[in-house]
């Protein structure tokens, strides 16, 4: 099945700089790479995803990028705010009606 | 919108009864819904697809006998812990897709006493 890897595990910056967080996977038949926010006790809030025919797509401060030979994918959050702190997971499907696998998450913490 | 309802928010059950567990999709019609299962600092772990008019597709190491799940219209999927343990105290939360995208439940959030 497939295996989604997420680093790091805990990322702390500091308010205005940049935050990276990166995800491999192991289904070449993947097609469709979502993140989510979730604050604690709350429901996963999609902020972007990509799919397979795209390489790079950017909302405002958040961009994702995705090397489909690799197979591997990331999250770029420029100027980081306070409000950026939370848990942050990529997943994993073959479309966006599937079922999702998720990595391990990254807790953010962005310091005034 | 989409949006996709849990009931209950919480629950605290006794060990050895079962609690059943609603995700409802309040807007849109959902043929498939997915059940997750997520513990305290740890990630979403899909426990089953459920399927309206079929049997629920279960992943890998999921007691199928242990987590009934019904999908009883288009709008309705139920999840029901049987003979519940302190172990399975989790958050559950349900998602359903729509607009190329998941739609997910605010999870319901069980301790078993």
């Amino acid at each position: 099945g497939e295996n989604v890897e997420q680093h790091p595990s805990t990322l702390s910056v500091q308010e205005g700089d940049s935050a990276v967080i990166k995800c491999t996977y192991s289904d070449s038949a993947s097609n469709y790479f979502p993140w989510y926010k979730q604050e604690l006790g709350k429901r996963p809030q999609l902020i972007i995803d990509i799919r397979s025919n795209v390489g790079e797509k950017k909302d405002q401060r958040i961009a994702v990028t995705l090397n489909k030979t690799a197979k591997h994918f990331s999250l770029h959050i420029t100027e980081t705010q306070p409000e950026d702190s939370a848990v942050y997971f990529c997943a994993v499907s073959t479309d966006s009606w599937g079922k999702l696998q998720f990595g391990a998450g990254t807790q953010v913490v962005v310091t005034p | 919108g989409a949006v996709v309802s849990q009931h209950p928010s919480w629950v605290i059950c006794k060990s050895g009864t079962s609690v059943k567990i609603e995700c409802r999709s309040l807007d849109f019609q959902a043929t498939t819904m997915f059940w997750y299962r997520q513990f305290p600092k740890q990630s979403l772990m899909l426990m089953a697809t459920s399927n309206e008019g079929s049997k629920a597709t279960y992943e890998q190491g999921v007691e199928k006998d242990k987590f009934l799940i019904n999908h009883a219209s288009l709008t309705l999927s139920t999840l029901t812990v049987t003979s519940a343990h302190p172990e399975d105290s989790s958050f559950y939360i349900c998602s359903a897709p729509r607009y190329n995208e998941q739609f997910f439940g605010p999870g319901t959030r069980l301790t078993v006493l």
